[in-house]
């Protein structure tokens, strides 16, 4: 596509609720980030893929805290067992040589 | 590990003025510089990327930023803001991990333009 999707756009979780926030980056980036925004807060990085590899993951804040990408394209990162904590903006990115894009992200909200 | 710190999390102008948002970074090696800016409810759109060529750099909107070495700072400007202008600016530095470059945030200057 012409930039990066996430879906949804917003989730609205119960405490303990297992979630699930997909990522469909530009078709061909290679490299793929997560990033979690809390409110009025710049974005901190969670993880990082190249291809389907997970070169970086040292920013998940829990083990909690699960991404994945197996076919190298769509990535899914899914939260289990969501807290207040987790509320945040979840947003994702793919890159190419020619710079960084980011999608319009998911908002979670935990109740 | 590379940084990025951004003085004042709020800058407030009025229309027509200059706008100054400021961006300081920490690296033990050229950096490549970024700004980004953030409407509400939405992604991170590039204004200007700063990669080793010209000091100076120009973006979208009119907006442009100066490499400092001396000084490590990657200041944003723009002569006359608009009340379109009004969003949050985020700086970034690149890091470097086991061969992938990933970007690293400051943590915003929300803009404020007044009639």
């Amino acid at each position: 596509g012409a930039g990066v999707s996430q879906s949804p756009r917003y989730k609205v979780a119960k405490r303990g609720q297992d979630v699930a926030l997909r990522c469909d980056p530009i078709s061909g980036h290679v490299s793929l980030f997560w990033y979690q925004q809390a409110l009025g807060q710049g974005p901190e990085f969670l993880t990082y893929f190249q291809n389907e590899a997970q070169l970086d993951k040292s920013g998940l804040p829990s083990d909690r805290f699960f991404a994945e990408r197996p076919e190298g394209s769509v990535s899914t990162l899914k939260i289990q067992r969501t807290q207040q904590e987790d509320s945040a903006v979840y947003l994702c990115a793919s890159s190419s040589p020619g710079g960084y894009t980011f999608g319009s992200g998911t908002r979670l909200t935990v109740v | 590990a590379q940084s990025v710190t951004q003085l004042g999390s709020h800058v407030s102008v009025s229309e027509g003025a200059l706008v100054l948002l400021r961006c300081n970074y920490s690296s033990s090696v050229p950096p490549y510089l970024f700004w980004y800016v953030q409407y509400p409810n939405q992604g991170l759109q590039l204004l200007l990327k700063y990669t080793s060529a010209a000091t100076l750099v120009k973006g979208i909107n009119g907006f442009e930023a100066e490499f400092k070495k001396s000084e490590t700072s990657f200041h944003l400007t723009k002569p006359s803001a608009h009340m379109s202008d009004a969003a949050e600016y985020f700086c970034a530095v690149i890091t470097a991990s086991g061969g992938s470059y990933i970007p690293t945030f400051g943590r915003g200057t929300s803009l404020i333009v007044h009639p």
